[in-house]
């Protein structure tokens, strides 16, 4: 149980471009969601943490406009980089919530802008 | 203010023998404390994780912890690495929505 998917697992675009991130629980209604951020050799960065139904609270230092998040459904958050620019290539990471206090994290996706 | 550190960035060890990983945190309530396992390109894994009782906490793949309390320490501990145990570690205290996560210590294990 407690499964998170994590769609498309690597993407290449280019630059001025955007991308889509889906994150999915898969057999849990996430209650929270989060999105963090992954440099090489780095421990992760929450970017922004969202609810179902409202507005995401993003980090200090994260471009809201950069990086949209959506959390349209207990089950279903996107991010959507876009005008990506090369900086933005990184690994993205989700997790989700069920109302516990423990986070289920999705394997990932490596963006690459090229 | 939270943080969380684990003071050894990588450490080496030889297959069979014992592993000890550090984390120590500062956090200003009763921390939940979570200790993960990244493999290179993939997600975290939870090894384990305390909230209250036991303060030695038994995980996945032969590992435990234990949370002191007066040393605001969750050492992670497994007594016989295994070659597939290479990975990077995190530590991560928080509570609710607020997750803090160490830097990560990267262990390679040698034949």
């Amino acid at each position: 149980g407690a499964v998170v998917s994590q769609h498309p697992s690597r993407v290449i675009c280019k630059s001025g471009t955007s991308v889509k991130i889906e994150c999915r629980s898969l057999d849990f209604q996430a209650t929270t969601m989060f999105w963090y951020r992954q440099f090489p050799k780095q421990s992760l960065m929450l970017m922004a943490t969202s609810n179902e139904g409202s507005k995401a609270t993003y980090e200090q230092g994260v471009e809201k406009d950069k990086f949209l998040i959506n959390h349209a459904s207990l089950t279903l958050s996107t991010l959507t980089v876009t005008s990506a620019h090369p900086e933005d290539s990184s690994f993205y990471i989700c997790s989700a919530k069920d109302g516990s206090y423990e986070q289920y994290f999705g394997p990932g996706t490596r963006l690459t802008v090229t | 203010a939270q943080s969380v550190t684990q003071p050894d960035i990588h450490i080496t060890v030889s297959e069979g023998a014992s592993l000890e990983l550090r984390c120590n945190y500062s956090y200003g309530a009763t921390p939940y404390l979570f200790w993960y396992v990244q493999s290179p390109g993939q997600g975290l894994q939870l090894l384990l994780k305390y909230f209250s009782g036991d303060t030695l906490v038994q995980g996945i793949k032969g590992f435990e912890a234990e949370f002191k309390r007066s040393q605001s320490s969750f050492n992670l501990r497994k007594p016989s690495v295994h070659w597939s145990d290479a990975a990077e570690y995190f530590c991560a205290v928080g509570r609710y929505n607020q997750f803090y996560f160490g830097t990560g210590t990267s262990l390679t294990v040698i034949p």
